[in-house]
């Protein structure tokens, strides 16, 4: 069974850093591109980029939004993504998902985890 | 960026009613286009792929359709599960974009 889990959200106050981090397991991690999501409050979805597999030597792709401030990266050998967000602000506040493409990684997100909820305040 | 623009933004319907949503892209593609469930404080779920490929697992009531710049979510025969709300997905080109959401509500 396909699982991604994510913690590391939390209060951080603006300007810091957070490191969020997606644990999959039932499946071959380094296999599948995994992005990530956000949603804030109330609000709908938004992409903010993906990460690749090793075999295709961990290529990221982000949303101009989140770009020189989000960085993607992730261990294969641990089945880990990570997502560090760097001088947040109040308007990262949002429940932050991983999700597990479908396939390739020009695809649909076939799975997800369950959030993980970053409040940025002072 | 390609815009997607769902309607109605707000859906009231009845158990047994067929619903329809759509879709408009502010570019044209070809079928690059997912469809997910959402209910409150959960994770969304997809449920169909290029446009109108039902997911594993997922009812056959709900069908997609489209290409171009419209495209359009189908459920038959409403459920009282089915009640959420649905987004709409483009990955033809990046950014990957989301429509607004559409909140399908019990009448």
């Amino acid at each position: 069974e396909v699982q991604l889990v994510e913690s590391g959200g939390g209060l951080v106050q603006p300007g810091r850093s957070v490191r969020l981090s997606c644990a999959g397991s039932g499946f071959t991690f380094g296999d599948y591109t995994m992005s990530w999501v956000r949603q804030a409050p109330g609000k709908g979805l938004e992409w903010l980029g993906f990460s690749r597999g090793t075999t295709f030597r961990g290529t990221t792709k982000y949303a101009a939004s989140v770009k020189g401030r989000f960085t993607m990266s992730r261990d294969d050998s641990k089945s880990i993504a990570y997502l560090e967000m760097n001088s947040v602000k109040t308007e990262d506040t949002a429940m932050y998902y991983c999700a597990r493409h479908r396939d390739g990684f020009i695809d649909s997100f076939r799975f997800w985890g369950q959030g993980t909820m970053v409040t940025v305040s002072s | 960026d390609i815009q997607m623009t769902q309607s109605p933004s707000t859906l009231s319907a009845s158990v047994g009613d067929r619903v329809t949503i759509t879709c408009r892209a502010s570019q044209s593609f070809a079928d690059w286009l997912a469809w997910y469930q959402q209910k409150p404080g959960k994770a969304p779920k997809l449920l169909l792929y290029k446009a109108s490929t039902l997911e594993s697992g997922v009812p056959s009531r709900f069908s997609g359709s489209g290409s171009g710049t419209e495209f359009t979510l189908t459920i038959s025969s409403l459920q009282p599960d089915d009640f959420a709300t649905y987004y709409c997905q483009q990955y033809n080109s990046f950014p990957y974009t989301f429509g607004q959401g559409t909140k399908l509500e019990i009448k």
